[in-house]
């Protein structure tokens, strides 16, 4: 268990409203990452943090954006949310304090319904 | 770019069938790292294995193994006997620079 939370876990919105979605882990590590699951194409990233304040695209960020104030929390904001972008939302952090090719271990999902 | 393909999108067997589920990738890194994750129908992601691209020993852990053939860029991973409670949707992925590249998955169903 690798101590990471996401909230809320279910949520319908409608198009257009924004929406942020939360991701806390227990145990201090740098990198974390917003990933979204859609059948026929597994996970793709949306952004990512390796630190407070420092953040980068992933390959499908258009209409995501993200902000991590503290080491612990990632947030992830819709800023007008669209049918296209309903999904599961899944956040993961990497351990190994940074060093490339470390596992991910993964939150429990958000559903997210754009209606 | 970096891509990761699972050809077979769903595989159907019955129990105490062995079966492999297939993973090719696609990277021009001489260093890179293999992943494969288990998505079980609650739908959590658990992480089943790492192997990285200087490693291509075969792999064992009790009734799962990996065969990793870098002449291929194959990272192929089979259930030996396999049970009901091995259903799931299982992912392959590649990382570079702290970010993964998963393949599309491939959904295993065993049936009793």
């Amino acid at each position: 268990d690798a101590g990471i939370t996401q909230s809320p876990r279910h949520k319908v919105t409608e198009t257009g409203t924004p929406v942020t979605l939360r991701c806390h882990q227990t145990e201090n590590h740098r990198y974390m990452y917003w990933y979204r699951q859609d059948p026929g194409h597994g996970l793709r990233l949306i952004h990512y943090s390796y630190g407070v304040k420092d953040t980068d695209k992933g390959e499908v960020s258009d209409g995501y954006s993200v902000s991590r104030s503290k080491t612990e929390d990632f947030l992830l904001t819709l800023e007008s949310a669209t049918s296209s972008q309903t999904s599961v939302y899944f956040c993961a952090i990497s351990v190994g304090g940074g060093r490339e090719g470390h596992e991910q271990y993964f939150g429990p999902g958000t559903r997210l319904t754009v209606t | 770019a970096q891509k990761v393909t699972q050809a077979q999108t769903e595989i159907s067997v019955v129990e105490k069938e062995d079966v492999t589920l297939d993973c090719v990738y696609e990277t021009r890194d001489t260093t890179y790292y293999l992943f494969w994750y288990k998505q079980p129908p609650s739908g959590e992601l658990v992480f089943l294995i790492r192997r990285n691209s200087f490693d291509e020993q075969n792999e064992i852990s009790g009734r799962y193994s990996w065969n990793f053939q870098k002449s291929t860029s194959s990272f192929n991973f089979t259930i030996t006997a396999s049970q009901v409670v091995d259903s799931a949707v299982y992912f392959c992925a590649l990382s570079e620079a702290n970010m993964l590249t998963f393949g599309g998955g491939t959904r295993l169903m065993v049936k009793p």
